[in-house]
């Protein structure tokens, strides 16, 4: 079954302790990205990658780290946890065909991870 | 900056009628591509519709339809014969740009009442 897997999917944890919440998808796509969900403010960007060894900010990346080391697989980083970035985390993959003409298609998301940083 | 607005937070709608959620865009592209994404409480982000910009023809899936408004930049989601099943969160979003980035609104909330 075509799938992007999040894991873990529910976390507590405490301010300044290193966490990482993985990310794979199964479907060979290129492109991978993390957002995060607030109450109020919908979905934000934190990190994208359009393939292995590339990797970009997005519009909140403060706090945050990725790595793509394998086409599969993008891991989310936090080094030091603060309260703000309890959040709602989604990962999500498409196929991007780009060239002349970039092609976009749908991002198939992850089931989510609900962080909480006390 | 690419902008999403969604000016309905909340919205409720009898079973079997129709319901019309907003959103309005702004982008300086010229290739994007526009999106509605059902919520459910179990918090699965569910594509409902797409719509290309450089097509002319509103997007249609059963129940789902748009009214895309390129000029105006306005992207509504028409939900037809409303089910209990499509209580959930809408987000809007748009896709531009060679970073495929996805944009998204605040949401609406809408609620399907017997």
């Amino acid at each position: 079954e075509a799938q992007v897997t999040q894991n873990p999917r529910y976390l507590i944890t405490v301010t300044g302790k290193k966490l990482t919440v993985t990310c794979s998808q199964n479907m060979n796509h290129e492109y991978m990205s993390w957002y995060r969900q607030d109450p109020g403010l919908g979905l934000r960007q934190i990190y994208y990658s359009m393939n292995v060894e590339v990797t970009d900010k997005g519009d909140v990346p403060e706090g945050y780290k990725v790595s793509r080391k394998e086409k599969r697989n993008f891991p989310l980083i936090l080094e030091s946890p603060s309260p703000n970035q309890t959040s709602l985390y989604f990962c999500a993959s498409s196929f991007r065909a780009s060239g002349s003409v970039v092609i976009h298609n749908e991002q198939f998301f992850g089931p989510g991870t609900r962080l909480t940083v006390l | 900056a690419q902008t999403v607005t969604q000016s309905q937070p909340e919205m409720s709608v009898q079973e079997a009628e129709t319901v019309t959620l907003s959103c309005t865009y702004d982008t300086s592209e010229s290739n994007y591509y526009l999106f509605w994404y059902k919520q459910p409480p179990s918090r699965q982000m569910i594509l409902v519709i797409r719509q290309e910009a450089y097509k002319q023809q509103n997007a249609t899936e059963n129940r789902f339809s748009v009214n895309f408004q390129k000029a105006a930049k306005s992207f509504s989601l028409k939900i037809s014969d409303s089910q209990l099943g499509d209580t959930a969160m809408y987000f809007c979003a748009s896709l531009t740009g060679t970073a495929s980035k996805l944009t998204f609104g605040t949401g609406t909330r809408l609620q399907v009442t017997l």
